[in-house]
């Protein structure tokens, strides 16, 4: 199994709401990241989680908030977020170990339009 | 921190050529190069990578070349299909101050292949 998976594929909120985006790996990837991906641009690095426990925050604002509960799981809760943060989000898992960096396996994305 | 620079942004070619991308990285320290193909509506996936100890690799119509001197490589398509019109980014590797590597991307380039 070489999948990243992630839910939902689409979303749509208001400034108001609170929702969450997920992703699972069964891969044994002891990395897990979240990209954010504007239309024609590359994939931004939002947090990065290593051994479950965050180890990169790229300066992300606080209404993104995320969390890994196990090896496997990782989510990005949501909440006050503006038009702006409108973008497709990417999650991804690597190897990542003992000093060697490996293959970064990405999901199919959840596209968030925030109205 | 790490910037990479990639060219062209967007390249038509037409079936049965090559096409050749560049990118530029800026920090020496940087150790794994992968390149990443993009399908509308769908996540990234590696299509080939480098590390630094190699100055060049080959997979069937793929190759990708390194220079650790000039701090670029490039990514080599020969015999291009329409199945090849995608996005394509370039991307390096920072080793970690985390304990975490982090990817960082190219611009991206925009390949058309016309059949």
């Amino acid at each position: 199994d070489t999948e990243v998976t992630q839910t939902p594929k689409h979303l749509v909120m208001g400034m108001t709401n609170k929702k969450s985006l997920k992703c699972e790996q069964h891969m044994g990837h002891r990395a897990m990241y979240w990209y954010k991906q504007k239309a024609k641009k590359p994939p931004e690095l939002m947090f990065v989680y290593s051994y479950e426990k965050l180890s990169i925050n790229e300066s992300v604002p606080s209404r993104f908030s995320p969390e890994c509960p196990n090896s496997s799981l990782l989510n990005l809760h949501l909440h006050a977020l503006q038009p702006e943060d409108s973008a497709l989000y990417l999650c991804a898992s690597s190897q990542s170990s003992g000093g060697v960096t490996g293959e970064l396996f990405f999901g199919e994305g959840s596209r968030l339009t925030v109205l | 921190g790490e910037n990479v620079e990639q060219h062209p942004s967007t390249l038509s070619v037409q079936e049965g050529d090559s096409a050749v991308i560049k990118c530029t990285y800026s920090d020496s320290a940087s150790n794994y190069f992968p390149w990443y193909k993009q399908e509308l509506g769908k996540g990234p996936q590696l299509i080939i990578d480098i590390r630094s100890n190699v100055g060049e690799k080959k997979d069937q119509r793929i190759a990708v070349t390194l220079n650790k001197t000039a701090k670029h490589f490039s990514l080599h398509i020969t015999e291009t299909q329409p199945e090849d019109s995608a996005v394509y980014f370039c991307a390096a590797t920072v080793p970690p101050t985390s304990g975490t590597y982090k990817y960082i991307f190219g611009t991206g380039t925009r390949l058309k292949v016309l059949a």
